[in-house]
């Protein structure tokens, strides 16, 4: 079975700087997608980045990037330039990849950022 | 991107009413749609995976004769919280799955408070 262990329950960074979420995984599967996820105060599940696992590149969004290394199955997210609308549970999950309509997300803990001013 | 859209965004209703929750895929179909339960600060529970024209398939723990699943075509989905009480009271929220890699897009939740 998957599993995602975010182990930073809660972090905090100052406005304008860099801040990284960890995320590791286990999986047997050699095809599938990580993502983060983010969920503000207005609850609503915004997808931050996504990386699919046969893709050696490093996903990028902006601001947001990751550092996928999948033979120590790690998935962190690094936030640049900090902003205060960075303010969010962020949420790392994990999808099969095989063809077919069962698309389950395996979802961490989560990490509760606060950008500080 | 793609739109879903859950309503009601917040319902509050009576001990041992029943209440339903719509999930709608607004500019794309989904074959597969899902349901989540989320406490405060905790992450999102899977509660049961719904496929047009089909049963949903329940999560282990769900109970599926109290969490009613309808997915009677490619754009909505509807949850329907039987004669509730008060622990049901929680956020749901639903996803969509849209043809792709990867293409999952969330509804903004709703809020059941159960009096």
């Amino acid at each position: 079975a998957q599993t995602v262990t975010q182990s930073q329950p809660e972090m905090s960074v100052q406005e304008a700087e860099t801040v990284t979420l960890s995320c590791t995984y286990d999986t047997s599967e050699n095809n599938y997608y990580l993502f983060w996820y983010k969920q503000p105060p207005s609850r609503q599940m915004i997808l931050v980045i996504r990386q699919e696992a046969y893709k050696q590149q490093n996903a990028t969004e902006n601001r947001f990037s990751v550092n996928f290394q999948k033979a120590a199955k790690s998935f962190s997210l690094k936030i640049s330039d900090s902003q205060l609308g960075d303010t969010a549970m962020y949420f790392c999950a994990f999808m099969k990849g095989r063809a077919g309509n069962n698309r389950k997300l395996i979802w961490g803990l989560g990490t509760s950022l606060a950008v500080n001013p | 991107g793609a739109v879903v859209s859950q309503h009601p965004s917040r319902v509050i209703c009576k001990s041992g009413t029943s209440v339903k929750i719509e999930c709608r895929s607004l500019d794309f179909q989904a074959t597969t749609m899902f349901w989540y339960r989320q406490f405060p600060k905790q992450s999102l529970m899977l509660m049961a995976t719904s496929n047009e024209g089909s049963k949903a398939t329940y999560e282990q723990g769900v109970e599926k004769d109290k969490f009613l699943i309808n997915h009677a075509s490619l754009t909505l989905s509807t949850l329907t919280v039987t004669s509730a009480h008060p622990e049901d009271s929680s956020f749901y929220i639903c996803s969509a799955h849209r043809q792709g890699p990867g293409e999952l897009f969330f509804g903004e939740g709703s809020r059941l408070t159960v009096l």
